[in-house]
């Protein structure tokens, strides 16, 4: 079954503004991932935030994680071109063995 | 140097053919992964190989058979192609353990005519 969804599915946003995604999921995890995807091209990795962080920070990107609410988000600060992609969050559950079921996706354009 | 690499690139052929496709990672990690990938950007585990011993196995037709001939090879094999079986196939690969992210290949882009 689906396990991650993303919200939205779509989002077009000037250069220079943030830009947050969320995923909800269904069941327990291990830890949660987040991956880009440009268009043509294999997946990205790029945050990984285990069940017991809420928050997580890697350059321009900063990702939450809610255990209770069973929902994560990703924002992307300062957002620039090169941004645009495709924006997946994959959960990983626990003793799951890196067994990754991915979310829906977020189409995520940058305009400049 | 490209860490996941498939081949090939595109796979356009028949109903009914029999196709393969290879998979190397030059990481040195132990587990490989495939995942389907269909039109509308949903991605689903299909197997996962652990130092070549078949770890994950998820709900695929038998058509489809995995081959590991070494840590740094998985390969996938797929009999009397059906046309739902369009879609872009992922390669990937990490070390091995929880918490580890996956590198992924650029795909293989598999057409059934």
């Amino acid at each position: 079954s689906q396990q991650g969804e993303e919200d939205p599915q779509a989002l077009s946003i000037q250069e220079g503004e943030n830009a947050t995604m969320n995923c909800s999921y269904k069941t327990s995890i291990n830890n949660l991932q987040w991956y880009r995807q440009n268009s043509g091209r294999g997946l990205v990795h790029l945050i990984l935030i285990r069940s017991n962080e809420r928050e997580k920070h890697s350059g321009r990107l900063r990702v939450t994680l809610d255990t209770s609410k069973k929902s994560s988000s990703l924002l992307i600060t300062a957002s620039r071109a090169a941004d645009t992609a495709s924006y997946f969050c994959a959960t990983d559950p626990p003793g799951g063995g890196n067994k990754l079921t991915f979310g829906t996706g977020t189409q995520l354009k940058v305009e400049l | 140097d490209t860490a996941v690499s498939q081949t090939p690139k595109y796979l356009v052929t028949q109903m009914g053919n029999d196709k393969s496709i290879k998979c190397e990672q030059n990481l040195g990690h132990d587990t490989m992964y495939w995942y389907k990938q269909d039109s509308k950007k949903f991605l689903k585990i299909m197997f996962s190989y652990n130092n070549k011993e078949l770890i994950i196995n998820e709900t695929v037709p038998n058509r489809f058979s995995p081959k590991s001939p070494d840590k740094a090879h998985l390969n996938l094999h797929i009999n009397s192609l059906e046309l739902g079986d369009s879609a872009v196939y992922f390669c990937a690969s990490s070390r091995a353990g929880g918490d580890q992210p996956q590198h992924f290949g650029d795909g293989t882009r598999l057409s059934i005519l």
